[in-house]
């Protein structure tokens, strides 16, 4: 079974553009949590969609967005971007089932970097 | 502040020693994962506790819940050179959020 892929894995851009980062889960997951990782603040939960609908949300601005597709791949956008959103991107599929049973498979992350 | 506390940050050891890494928190989480991060990768889960005091073995590995599920401990018995990377622990079921994370420890164990 393939696992979760991100794409692109490594992406340069300057302050204030925008940038969409895109995550396949593995086949069958219906959910997609996505985090920010950085040096100084770790691992952060964005956000998690399951069946198209945004079901969690973290304390990020309103520049960070997702959506999700029908067929559960996702995508993340983050506008007018700024040197502190320079971090791995880190999308994680899941089955989607409440509780501990419901085990995270991460991707292997999109590192960006804002100039 | 974050809200799971790792400690130490840093760990070096040789190989043959043995390591222990804790987890600690104030809040109370229905679950608590163990994840290892090498580098270039994402998180890969290790292991998932569930109950109050539960202990679980994996090969060298011994993950602890505390009694109250604030806490957790991950130690490794006579450690390799594969064990090597970012240990991260995570905690379920806080404000709504899909995992909470710890800031990570990294163990470098020296052949």
């Amino acid at each position: 079974k393939a696992g979760v892929t991100q794409t692109p894995r490594y992406l340069i851009k300057t302050r204030g553009q925008q940038v969409t980062l895109s995550c396949s889960p593995i086949s069958g997951h219906r959910s997609v949590s996505w985090y920010q990782q950085t040096p100084g603040q770790g691992l952060q939960f964005l956000f998690e969609y399951f069946s198209e609908t945004q079901r969690n949300k973290g304390n990020f601005p309103g520049r960070f967005s997702g959506r999700q597709f029908s067929n559960s791949r996702s995508e993340m956008n983050v506008s007018t971007l700024e040197l502190g959103d320079s971090a791995l991107y880190l999308c994680a599929s899941s089955l989607g089932l409440a509780g501990a049973s419901d085990t995270q498979y991460f991707g292997p992350g999109t590192r960006l970097t804002v100039l | 502040t974050q809200l799971l506390e790792q400690s130490p940050q840093f760990l070096s050891i040789q190989e043959g020693e043995n390591l222990t890494v804790y987890c600690n928190s104030s809040s109370v989480f229905s679950s608590l994962q163990w994840y290892r991060q090498e580098p270039g990768e994402g998180p890969v889960l290790l292991v998932t506790v569930v109950t109050g005091g539960e202990v679980k073995k994996l090969k060298r590995l011994t993950f602890q819940f505390g009694d109250a599920r604030k806490d957790s401990s991950l130690h490794i018995t006579a450690a390799q050179p594969g064990d090597t990377g970012l240990y991260l622990c995570a905690g379920e079921g806080h404000r709504g959020y899909k995992l909470s994370f710890g800031a990570g420890t990294t163990v470098t164990v020296r052949a």
